[in-house]
């Protein structure tokens, strides 16, 4: 994706944690987004984070920004078979209106 | 019930051919948005419409046409399909939270139908 940066593919096994990376350039983006799509179906919202936030953390899900470096990670603890996807790391711009996506990480978790 | 639906779900079609793909959202959002996902899964913005405006145009070629008929349809029509064509579609919506001020803050959540597959023979 323009300007939104990740690595292309994860491979981790069923119980161990899974970290996906993201580099972004926009410093002006205030929202920060990872989006889930599993096959065959649209993009669906994981998690996000407002710029002025280091870490958040919901449930299995730790998302850490670094905005000094303009990275963001995804950590996905104790993860499952039914984890493996494609995450998309996403910023905010033009007010808001217009999402520039990564080019996805394919996470597969093998049993 | 489906908040973002789109149809047709596949759609195959001769070169040449004019097509048009539908999206309709029941949850009240006021812009929405269509996106071309290829081969690769790479997701690129094409449109955007913000309360039945143009808002978004990104370098599409003239023969992709969105239409907003009312806030809760945004419909693609696609003249002289050419083999690059082939993609999946997606449609979202989302309602943009702006605040004005020194620093502009947004966020946009975005809400994706389950995609159509275009392929051109």
């Amino acid at each position: 994706g323009e300007d939104v940066e990740q690595s292309l593919f994860l491979s981790v096994r069923e119980g161990d944690s899974s970290v996906i990376n993201c580099t972004y350039t926009d410093s002006s983006s205030t929202y920060l987004y990872w989006y889930k799509q599993e096959p065959g179906a649209g993009l669906q919202l994981l998690t996000y984070i407002f710029s002025n936030m280091d870490m958040k953390q919901d449930q299995r899900l730790t998302v850490l920004l670094n905005k000094k470096d303009k990275h963001l990670s995804l950590r996905i603890a104790d993860t499952q078979t039914g984890d493996s996807a494609i995450y998309f790391c996403a910023e905010s711009r033009n007010g808001g209106f217009k999402t520039i996506f990564g080019a996805g990480t394919r996470l597969f978790v093998k049993a | 019930d489906t908040a973002v639906s789109q149809t047709p779900k596949y759609l195959v079609t001769q070169m040449g051919n004019d097509k048009s793909i539908k999206c309709e959202q029941n949850l009240g959002h006021d812009t929405m948005y269509w996106y071309k996902q290829d081969s690769k899964k790479f997701l690129k913005i094409m449109f955007s419409y913000n309360n039945k405006e143009l808002i978004i145009n990104e370098t599409v070629p003239n023969r992709f046409s969105p239409k907003s008929p009312d806030k809760a349809h945004l419909n693609l029509h696609i003249n002289s399909l050419e083999l690059g064509d082939s993609a999946v579609y997606f449609c979202a919506s989302s309602q943009v939270f702006l605040r004005t001020g020194p620093n502009h803050l947004a966020k946009n959540i975005q809400y994706f139908g389950a995609g159509t597959r275009l392929s051109v023979l």
